[in-house]
């Protein structure tokens, strides 16, 4: 089982309306936990960070977390077409497999969004 | 501000040969990450590097290998290229080790033909 689960979508919302995306993980002593956005043939593109339980707002996008559920989830209010992209979901992991140690990001399989005129 | 620049855009080259991939990461950030990224597939860690040691490796094959230099940048270089190799190649920097967030360049599109 992947340690960073998101349903793969595609997800259509048409434009004006929330979209709700969701995330679970399974490493426990996971403490930051990221939302990007990619385009098609682009690069990931941070659009929200939260490292504690609880809501946290930007704009038009609101990130929540459960440590305990081990569930992360962001919401985008007032969908636009631009906002169509896929939305991966990230935990960060220490990993010391060689050398003094870092944290890498484990990401989802990522959301499809589509938000349709 | 600042982003991660990342050299070149797009190669190609063919099987058996060498490419060699740079990344300049964001002023005072003191760790840089290397991702692959197949098509339809999420972004997979290869290897990070934290004041110009290696800090972490991930599923790397043995016929890459990277560095970071005293300028803090990083080049991942790819040997006895094979055609499952191509894929985008993204790098990121960050603070800290990566405690905070990442930033991620515009990647490498390398296509081996």
């Amino acid at each position: 089982q992947k340690e960073v689960e998101q349903n793969s979508g595609p997800l259509s919302v048409p434009e004006g309306a929330i979209a709700s995306l969701n995330c679970t993980y399974s490493d426990r002593v996971s403490q930051s936990f990221f939302w990007y956005r990619q385009y098609s043939g682009k690069s990931p593109e941070l659009i929200m960070s939260i490292y504690s339980n609880g809501d946290k707002e930007d704009g038009r996008f609101t990130a929540q977390l459960n440590k305990a559920s081990q569930y992360v989830s962001l919401l985008i209010r007032d969908s636009q077409p631009s906002d169509s992209a896929t939305y991966l979901c990230a935990v960060n992991i220490w990993g010391i497999d060689s050398g003094a140690g870092s944290y890498q990001l484990t990401f989802g399989k990522g959301t499809k969004l589509s938000v349709i005129p | 501000a600042a982003g991660v620049i990342q050299s070149p855009r797009h190669l190609i080259k063919e099987k058996r040969e060498t490419a060699t991939l740079k990344c300049y990461p964001i002023p005072r950030h003191d760790t840089v990450y290397w991702y692959q990224q197949g098509p339809g597939q999420d972004p997979q860690f290869l290897i990070s590097f934290y004041e110009k040691m290696q800090s972490d490796k991930g599923s790397i094959p043995d016929r890459f290998s990277a560095q970071q230099f005293s300028d803090y940048h990083s080049e991942l270089n790819m040997s006895s290229l094979e055609l499952g190799d191509s894929a985008l190649y993204f790098c990121a920097s960050s603070l800290e080790r990566g405690a905070y967030e990442q930033y991620f360049g515009p990647g490498t599109r390398l296509t081996v033909t």
